[in-house]
């Protein structure tokens, strides 16, 4: 059974510096994996999908990896901002009818 | 604008009072599917649909039913709510990709309390 892991669960960095969240999975047979955002109360918005042919995947300052073989993504944050506090999700596409596993996610506080 | 709509956004009702939460998307998305968000165990999948007069149980479909009459509306009906369906709920919307480039569309989610 996949089974989705991130950690840290919470994570507080001070404005500025780069940092990385980590996305662990249990097969490697997966179809896609997003990163999603998700702010108090609202709904998740996709920020980066990497296919599972793809190693990587930029947009602005987000940058996400994906290695298969070792059940790992990271998803990189350059020059964090205090907009930038939210909480993280990482999903797993498995493929067979689009099944989607996620993540609990990493909260995210970039102290001002 | 490009969007996925659920309604109500925000819900309070009584045990037994069967009510539906609607789903509509403007995007002609093949995929829809609703999940259910509650601390410390994330998001799990309630049901999906792959098209018109298709779907299919997720993780934790007990409890709700669906419809797919409509490419568009996706609604999620709980004929006898109880208080463990307490929970903030989403709706989400994406296209059917050959090539697993799916990115999934979200609502704002629907926040519903069964007293």
């Amino acid at each position: 059974k996949q089974e989705v892991t991130q950690i840290p669960a919470a994570l507080s960095v001070p404005e500025g510096e780069n940092l990385v969240l980590n996305c662990s999975f249990t097969d490697s047979a997966i179809y896609n994996l997003q990163w999603f955002r998700q702010d108090p109360g609202k709904g998740l918005t996709s920020l980066l999908l990497i296919q599972s042919s793809q190693r990587e995947q930029t947009s602005g300052r987000l940058n996400a990896s994906l290695d298969k073989s070792s059940g790992r993504s990271t998803l990189y944050i350059a020059a964090s901002q205090p907009g930038d506090s939210a909480t993280y999700l990482c999903a797993v596409n498995l493929g067979r009818d689009d099944k989607i596993i996620f993540g609990k996610g990493t909260r995210l506080h970039i102290l001002p | 604008e490009a969007q996925v709509t659920q309604n109500p956004r925000y819900l309070i009702t009584v045990t037994g009072k069967k009510l539906t939460v609607t789903c509509s998307q403007n995007m002609n998305h093949e995929y829809m599917s609703w999940y259910r968000q509650d601390p410390g165990l994330g998001l799990r999948q309630i049901y999906y649909s792959m098209n018109v007069e298709v779907t299919d149980k997720g993780d934790v479909p007990e409890g709700y039913k669906v419809s797919r009459k409509e490419k568009r509306n996706f609604p999620l009906i709980l004929e006898s709510p109880s208080p463990n369906q307490t929970s903030l709920y989403f709706c989400a919307s994406s296209p059917l990709q050959v090539y697993g480039a799916n990115v999934l569309t979200f609502g704002a989610g629907s926040r519903l309390t069964v007293l």
